[in-house]
């Protein structure tokens, strides 16, 4: 089976940084995602590990460990427009569908 | 013009009633799914497809039907909607590059459904 777990909320200052883990138990792994969904809108991709380390992308970066089933978004110099839930979802095999964890709903305060 | 397109947008019903939701994508890609997303409880996938004669059931298809009528359209169904199926909606795609790349999933805006 497949099993995500994800903190259900997180409060961080504009300006900061914030991480948001995600540690994931899976049948098969093939790729590691991180989407960002603004409250009633459609998710939008972030970022994509399948081998270990840090994937950096402007102000977002993302960690992934194999070997411990672990993954971390990093939001740096936070602004008040990320205020939204960060999905992590797992790819278990080659060519499988997607399982998503419950969402970390963030918010900036100024 | 959106690239994944979702109708309706919002929709209020009563239980026991047959409900259709549409999705159409002008991406060009094979691969479609249907998710419900309750709150706290992230993205649930219902069916998928992979192209038009492929169809697969996910980890919550139970009530819900879907159809592939063409590579571009797939359809999900609530035969008889009851109001633990209140939720919101997405439909997704993705492709799988030859030459390699992510297989990102794009998502349509959602479809607001209410059932009373």
């Amino acid at each position: 089976g497949q099993n995500i777990d994800q903190p259900t909320e997180m409060t961080a200052t504009e300006g900061a940084i914030v991480q948001i883990n995600c540690t994931y138990q899976t049948s098969g792994f093939n790729g590691l995602f991180w989407y960002q969904q603004h409250a009633g809108e459609a998710p939008t991709f972030l970022s994509y590990n399948v081998l270990d380390g840090l994937e950096e992308k402007g102000r977002f970066s993302s960690f992934l460990s194999r070997s411990k089933g672990y993954s971390y978004l990093l939001l740096k110099e936070l602004q008040m427009k990320d205020s939204a839930s960060y999905l992590c979802a797992v790819r278990g095999a080659a060519g499988n569908k997607l399982t998503f964890g419950g969402g970390t709903r963030v918010l900036v305060k100024p | 013009d959106a690239d994944v397109t979702q109708t309706p947008r919002n929709r209020i019903t009563k239980t026991g009633k047959r409900i259709m939701l549409e999705c159409s994508q002008t991406k060009g890609h094979d691969r479609m799914y249907w998710y419900r997303q309750d709150p706290g409880l992230g993205l649930r996938l219902i069916y998928y497809s992979f192209d038009v004669k492929d169809i697969n059931k996910g980890e919550i298809s139970d009530g819900y039907s879907v159809s592939r009528q063409a590579q571009a359209k797939f359809s999900l169904s609530l035969e008889s909607a009851i109001p633990n199926q209140t939720a919101l909606y997405f439909c997704a795609t993705s492709f799988v590059s030859r030459t390699g790349g992510i297989e990102t999933q794009y998502f349509g805006p959602g479809t607001r459904l209410l059932v009373l």
